[in-house]
């Protein structure tokens, strides 16, 4: 079964700076998708960047970025110039590329805190 | 375009009852899947139903059931509640493949007492 592992429980960051959140995961396919959603207070998970295995290019969302490391099945966030509204639960996901027979598998989250 | 629709967002229910939780997917979307998130265990993979027919199926107990209508919303049942199902109940909407993206409803917060 595939794992995702967030080893940061929490981060905190000055407003304006920059932020990079890890996540690491263990599959033994080679063509997968991987997510980060972002949960604030309201519950709703909002999906902030998706990146397809097979694509070398890092994805990237305006100010969200990822760094997405194959062979070492690694795939940190990135968030520059931190804004108040970027507090919340962020969750890295993996789905293999036919939407997996175990949907979604998150990892167990990071909450980011942005001081003013 | 109308978001993900769950319904209710809050529910008290006691042990023993059974619940009925409703996802309205955005419109064109065939495939609905559900999740469980508590503070211990985190997200969970319940089911994913796609055109009328589950798809997938998570490490659930039969307690735990769903059904989709021809309008693809979905509904999810718990039967006989234990104080552990308390959780939030999310659905999310896709149009069937990863590549599509998922987008999540607000869930419903289910306490059981």
């Amino acid at each position: 079964a595939q794992t995702v592992t967030q080893s940061q429980p929490e981060m905190s960051v000055q407003e304006a700076e920059t932020v990079t959140l890890s996540c690491t995961y263990d599959t033994s396919e080679s063509d997968y998708y991987l997510f980060w959603y972002k949960q604030p207070p309201s519950r709703q998970m909002i999906l902030v960047i998706r990146q397809e295995a097979y694509k070398q290019q890092n994805a990237t969302e305006n100010r969200f970025s990822v760094n997405f490391q194959k062979a070492a099945k690694s795939f940190s966030l990135k968030i520059s110039d931190s804004q108040l509204g970027d507090a919340a639960m962020y969750f890295c996901a993996y789905t293999d590329s036919g939407g997996g027979a175990d949907g979604l598998t998150f990892g167990k989250g990071t909450h980011l805190i942005i001081q003013p | 375009k109308a978001g993900v629709t769950q319904t209710p967002r809050y529910l008290i229910k006691t042990r023993g009852q059974q619940v009925t939780l409703s996802c309205s997917p955005i419109s064109g979307h065939r495939s609905v899947s559900w999740y469980q998130q508590t503070p211990g265990q985190g997200l969970q993979f319940l089911f994913e139903y796609f055109s009328e027919t589950q798809r997938n199926k998570g490490n659930f107990p039969g307690r735990f059931s769903g059904r989709q209508f021809s309008n693809s919303r979905s509904e999810m049942n718990v039967s006989t509640l234990e104080l552990g199902d308390s959780a939030l109940y999310l659905c999310a909407s896709s149009l069937g493949l990863p590549s599509y993206g998922y987008t999540f409803g607000s869930g419903t917060r289910l306490t059981v007492v």
